[in-house]
């Protein structure tokens, strides 16, 4: 079973609402990604986590705060966020974090910030 | 990150095997090769991925030049529901998956 969980599938938010995204993963993996691809771009990595401590922040702007609350679930708070970052977000997760291990994606939520 | 290079888009009829080719000139010898497919609005899903070898799975096979600078996708007996986005992802770094603009592949009845 390769399956990671995300909700909600859809979000309309306001540019003042607070939000969070949730994803899950039962697969025992240790390392969990969010991927943020705008509509008819490639998906562009955010944040990874690493054994539930975050290890890599692309450069996102703090109106994305991530949380690994334990080792199957990861979270997005989404907080005072502009039209411009609607778009799907993407949840991913591997056993590992090195190149020879796979990294398995979720559905996405699609956000769209009014 | 080595660069991919991939044609933007191909089509292939429903039943043929379709050969998806991708340049990777500049790969070195530790990274992977990934393939991955996105169908409209859903998430990413892993194909496969090599270093070296040749790999076949349920879903396709992929074949890797002997000088690692290029690799083909290959999907047996293509249908209808194989119409997607398919990335090549040459990946060297431990944690990030660099997707370029992938070819489109539209399975034609």
């Amino acid at each position: 079973d390769t399956e990671v969980t995300q909700t909600p599938k859809h979000l309309v938010m306001g540019m003042t609402n607070k939000k969070s995204l949730k994803c899950e993963q039962h697969m025992g993996h240790r390392a969990m990604y969010w991927y943020k691809q705008k509509a008819k771009k490639p998906p562009e990595l955010m944040f990874v986590y690493s054994y539930e401590k975050l290890s890599i922040n692309e450069s996102v702007p703090s109106r994305f705060s991530p949380e690994c609350p334990n080792s199957s679930l990861l979270n997005l708070h989404l907080h005072a966020l502009q039209p411009e970052d609607s778009a799907l977000y993407l949840c991913a997760s591997s056993r590992g974090q090195g190149a020879g291990e796979t990294q398995y994606f979720g559905p996405g939520t699609r956000l769209l910030v009014l | 990150d080595a660069k991919t290079t991939q044609p933007p888009s191909m089509d292939c009829a429903e039943g043929r095997a379709a050969n998806l080719p991708c340049n990777h000139s500049t790969i070195s010898g530790n990274e992977y090769v990934y393939w991955y497919r996105q169908i409209h609005s859903q998430g990413p899903q892993y194909i496969i991925h090599g270093l070296k070898n040749n790999e076949t799975n349920e879903m396709a096979s992929l074949i890797i030049t002997e000088d690692r600078k290029s690799s083909t996708l290959i999907l047996p007996h293509a249908t209808l529901r194989d119409t997607a986005v398919y990335y090549c992802i040459v990946r060297l770094n431990d944690y990030k998956l660099s997707f370029g603009a992938g070819t489109t592949v539209t399975v034609r009845a």
